[in-house]
Protein backbone atom coordinates (compact mmCIF):
# COMPACT_ATOMS: atom_id res chain seq x y z
CA UNK A 1 0.00 0.00 0.00
CA UNK A 2 1.10 3.39 -0.19
CA UNK A 3 3.37 5.01 2.46
CA UNK A 4 3.47 8.29 3.63
CA UNK A 5 3.91 11.25 1.89
CA UNK A 6 4.99 14.67 2.06
CA UNK A 7 4.98 17.63 -0.45
CA UNK A 8 6.71 19.55 -1.32
CA UNK A 9 9.92 17.34 -1.73
CA UNK A 10 11.84 20.73 -1.92
CA UNK A 11 11.02 24.48 -0.72
CA UNK A 12 13.20 27.24 -1.21
CA UNK A 13 11.87 30.26 0.50
CA UNK A 14 13.34 34.10 1.26
CA UNK A 15 13.46 35.36 5.04
CA UNK A 16 10.40 36.14 6.33
CA UNK A 17 7.76 34.45 3.88
CA UNK A 18 5.38 31.88 5.53
CA UNK A 19 5.52 27.81 4.45
CA UNK A 20 3.06 25.45 4.47
CA UNK A 21 4.34 21.71 4.64
CA UNK A 22 2.06 18.65 3.64
CA UNK A 23 1.94 15.00 5.36
CA UNK A 24 -0.59 12.69 4.00
CA UNK A 25 -0.79 9.26 6.58
CA UNK A 26 -0.93 5.87 5.77
CA UNK A 27 -4.37 5.28 5.34
CA UNK A 28 -6.04 4.13 8.73
CA UNK A 29 -3.03 5.60 11.22
CA UNK A 30 -4.54 7.18 13.76
CA UNK A 31 -0.96 8.90 15.03
CA UNK A 32 0.81 11.23 12.95
CA UNK A 33 4.21 13.14 14.23
CA UNK A 34 6.23 15.94 12.38
CA UNK A 35 10.27 16.22 13.00
CA UNK A 36 13.07 18.12 11.67
CA UNK A 37 16.20 17.34 10.95
CA UNK A 38 19.17 19.77 10.72
CA UNK A 39 22.21 19.31 8.99
CA UNK A 40 24.57 16.94 10.77
CA UNK A 41 21.82 16.50 13.32
CA UNK A 42 19.25 14.11 14.90
CA UNK A 43 15.84 14.35 14.54
CA UNK A 44 14.04 16.56 16.83
CA UNK A 45 10.46 16.36 17.94
CA UNK A 46 7.86 19.03 17.08
CA UNK A 47 4.13 18.16 17.70
CA UNK A 48 2.21 14.65 17.83
CA UNK A 49 -1.45 14.44 16.62
CA UNK A 50 -3.52 11.79 17.86
CA UNK A 51 -6.17 11.85 15.15
CA UNK A 52 -7.28 15.82 14.76
CA UNK A 53 -6.29 16.62 18.75
CA UNK A 54 -2.48 17.40 19.37
CA UNK A 55 -1.49 16.49 22.62
CA UNK A 56 1.88 17.20 23.23
CA UNK A 57 3.25 20.29 20.90
CA UNK A 58 6.09 20.72 23.49
CA UNK A 59 8.69 20.11 20.70
CA UNK A 60 7.49 23.48 18.48
CA UNK A 61 10.25 25.54 18.62
CA UNK A 62 8.46 28.80 18.73
CA UNK A 63 4.87 30.63 18.04
CA UNK A 64 6.37 30.94 14.78
CA UNK A 65 5.65 27.08 14.42
CA UNK A 66 1.67 26.02 14.43
CA UNK A 67 0.27 22.48 12.77
CA UNK A 68 -3.18 21.37 12.31
CA UNK A 69 -5.16 17.97 10.95
CA UNK A 70 -8.16 17.64 9.71
CA UNK A 71 -10.24 14.39 8.82
CA UNK A 72 -7.49 12.47 10.80
CA UNK A 73 -5.63 12.73 7.72
CA UNK A 74 -3.47 15.32 6.04
CA UNK A 75 -1.37 17.50 8.15
CA UNK A 76 0.13 20.66 7.79
CA UNK A 77 2.96 22.20 9.25
CA UNK A 78 3.52 26.24 9.03
CA UNK A 79 6.15 28.02 9.74
CA UNK A 80 5.91 31.53 10.04
CA UNK A 81 7.97 34.63 9.34
CA UNK A 82 10.92 31.92 8.08
CA UNK A 83 13.91 32.53 9.71
CA UNK A 84 17.72 30.78 8.02
CA UNK A 85 17.69 28.77 10.93
CA UNK A 86 14.66 27.02 10.13
CA UNK A 87 16.56 25.62 6.98
CA UNK A 88 16.04 21.97 7.55
CA UNK A 89 14.10 18.95 6.47
CA UNK A 90 10.93 18.01 8.15
CA UNK A 91 9.73 14.88 8.83
CA UNK A 92 6.67 13.55 8.73
CA UNK A 93 5.84 9.91 10.13
CA UNK A 94 2.53 8.10 11.05
CA UNK A 95 1.29 4.94 12.81
CA UNK A 96 -1.51 3.18 13.91
CA UNK A 97 -2.08 4.55 17.37
CA UNK A 98 -0.35 5.87 20.08
CA UNK A 99 -0.41 5.39 23.81
CA UNK A 100 -2.10 3.18 26.41
CA UNK A 101 1.43 1.48 26.54
CA UNK A 102 1.18 0.68 22.86
CA UNK A 103 4.48 1.04 20.71
CA UNK A 104 3.12 0.95 17.12
CA UNK A 105 5.74 1.39 14.58
CA UNK A 106 6.36 5.03 13.33
CA UNK A 107 6.22 5.03 9.53
CA UNK A 108 8.38 7.54 8.12
CA UNK A 109 7.79 10.28 4.64
CA UNK A 110 10.56 11.26 2.43
CA UNK A 111 10.25 14.97 4.17
CA UNK A 112 10.66 17.99 2.74
CA UNK A 113 13.86 19.77 2.75
CA UNK A 114 13.60 23.56 3.53
CA UNK A 115 15.70 26.01 2.62
CA UNK A 116 15.41 29.60 4.00
CA UNK A 117 17.79 32.36 2.12
CA UNK B 1 13.50 12.04 30.00
CA UNK B 2 15.13 9.73 27.81
CA UNK B 3 17.87 10.49 25.69
CA UNK B 4 20.57 8.39 23.43
CA UNK B 5 23.97 8.76 22.60
CA UNK B 6 25.64 7.45 19.12
CA UNK B 7 29.17 6.97 19.44
CA UNK B 8 31.28 7.90 15.92
CA UNK B 9 28.90 10.32 13.78
CA UNK B 10 31.19 8.48 10.95
CA UNK B 11 32.32 4.93 10.79
CA UNK B 12 34.11 3.27 7.72
CA UNK B 13 33.88 -0.87 7.07
CA UNK B 14 35.39 -2.80 4.31
CA UNK B 15 33.05 -4.90 2.40
CA UNK B 16 32.59 -8.47 4.13
CA UNK B 17 33.47 -6.86 7.43
CA UNK B 18 32.29 -6.47 10.40
CA UNK B 19 29.05 -3.74 10.67
CA UNK B 20 29.34 -2.13 14.55
CA UNK B 21 27.30 0.71 15.41
CA UNK B 22 26.96 1.89 19.11
CA UNK B 23 24.02 3.12 20.83
CA UNK B 24 23.82 3.98 24.63
CA UNK B 25 20.63 4.94 26.40
CA UNK B 26 19.57 6.51 29.32
CA UNK B 27 15.81 5.98 30.52
CA UNK B 28 14.42 6.30 33.99
CA UNK B 29 12.02 3.67 32.73
CA UNK B 30 12.25 0.49 31.30
CA UNK B 31 13.24 1.46 27.48
CA UNK B 32 11.73 0.74 24.04
CA UNK B 33 14.74 1.16 21.54
CA UNK B 34 14.82 1.55 17.72
CA UNK B 35 17.15 1.36 15.24
CA UNK B 36 16.04 3.14 11.58
CA UNK B 37 18.26 3.36 8.47
CA UNK B 38 17.84 6.40 6.04
CA UNK B 39 19.22 5.71 2.52
CA UNK B 40 19.82 8.97 0.56
CA UNK B 41 16.85 11.16 0.04
CA UNK B 42 15.24 8.86 1.60
CA UNK B 43 13.12 8.53 4.75
CA UNK B 44 13.49 6.82 7.46
CA UNK B 45 13.12 2.93 7.42
CA UNK B 46 12.90 1.02 10.67
CA UNK B 47 15.25 -2.22 11.02
CA UNK B 48 14.45 -3.23 14.28
CA UNK B 49 12.66 -2.28 17.57
CA UNK B 50 13.38 -4.05 21.29
CA UNK B 51 10.24 -3.96 23.56
CA UNK B 52 11.10 -5.45 26.83
CA UNK B 53 11.38 -9.25 25.14
CA UNK B 54 14.09 -11.26 23.57
CA UNK B 55 17.66 -8.92 24.33
CA UNK B 56 18.77 -10.30 21.04
CA UNK B 57 16.35 -8.67 18.39
CA UNK B 58 17.09 -9.56 14.51
CA UNK B 59 16.09 -7.17 11.76
CA UNK B 60 16.03 -6.72 8.48
CA UNK B 61 19.09 -7.04 6.08
CA UNK B 62 20.64 -8.94 8.25
CA UNK B 63 20.90 -6.83 11.17
CA UNK B 64 20.92 -7.47 14.75
CA UNK B 65 21.15 -5.54 18.12
CA UNK B 66 21.29 -6.44 21.26
CA UNK B 67 20.01 -5.00 24.33
CA UNK B 68 22.15 -4.85 27.23
CA UNK B 69 20.57 -3.18 30.63
CA UNK B 70 24.23 -3.61 32.68
CA UNK B 71 25.89 -1.39 29.73
CA UNK B 72 22.58 0.71 29.33
CA UNK B 73 23.74 -0.23 25.35
CA UNK B 74 21.86 -1.41 22.22
CA UNK B 75 24.34 -1.57 19.78
CA UNK B 76 23.61 -2.52 16.49
CA UNK B 77 26.10 -5.59 14.34
CA UNK B 78 25.98 -6.44 10.98
CA UNK B 79 28.05 -10.08 9.87
CA UNK B 80 29.45 -8.52 6.71
CA UNK B 81 29.04 -5.88 5.24
CA UNK B 82 27.22 -4.97 2.32
CA UNK B 83 27.86 -2.22 -0.42
CA UNK B 84 24.03 -1.44 -0.32
CA UNK B 85 24.77 -0.99 3.64
CA UNK B 86 25.77 2.77 2.84
CA UNK B 87 23.73 4.93 4.83
CA UNK B 88 22.96 7.20 8.08
CA UNK B 89 21.63 4.95 10.86
CA UNK B 90 19.59 6.34 13.77
CA UNK B 91 19.02 4.94 17.27
CA UNK B 92 15.97 5.97 19.04
CA UNK B 93 14.29 5.56 22.78
CA UNK B 94 10.74 5.84 23.24
CA UNK B 95 9.55 8.46 25.63
CA UNK B 96 6.18 8.00 27.41
CA UNK B 97 4.44 10.90 29.05
CA UNK B 98 2.12 9.45 31.40
CA UNK B 99 -0.34 12.53 31.25
CA UNK B 100 -2.21 11.56 27.77
CA UNK B 101 -0.24 7.75 27.63
CA UNK B 102 1.36 9.33 24.49
CA UNK B 103 4.69 8.63 22.99
CA UNK B 104 7.60 10.26 20.92
CA UNK B 105 10.49 8.79 19.64
CA UNK B 106 13.64 10.58 20.86
CA UNK B 107 16.56 10.19 18.43
CA UNK B 108 20.54 10.09 18.53
CA UNK B 109 22.53 12.51 16.41
CA UNK B 110 23.17 9.49 13.48
CA UNK B 111 26.19 7.29 12.34
CA UNK B 112 26.81 7.68 8.75
CA UNK B 113 28.11 4.42 7.55
CA UNK B 114 30.24 4.46 4.53
CA UNK B 115 31.43 1.03 2.89
CA UNK B 116 34.81 0.34 1.09
CA UNK B 117 35.27 -1.70 -1.56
Amino acid sequence: GAGVSQSPSNKVTEKGKDVELRCDPISGHTALYWYRQRLGQGLEFLIYFQGNSAPDKSGLPSDRFSAERTGESVSTLTIQRTQQEDSAVYLCASSLASGGGRTDTQYFGPGTRLTVL
Amino acid sequence: AQSVTQLGSHVSVSEGALVLLRCNYSSSVPPYLFWYVQYPNQGLQLLLKYTSAATLVKGINGFEAEFKKSETSFHLTKPSAHMSDAAEYFCAVRAFFTDFGNEKLTFGTGTRLTIIP
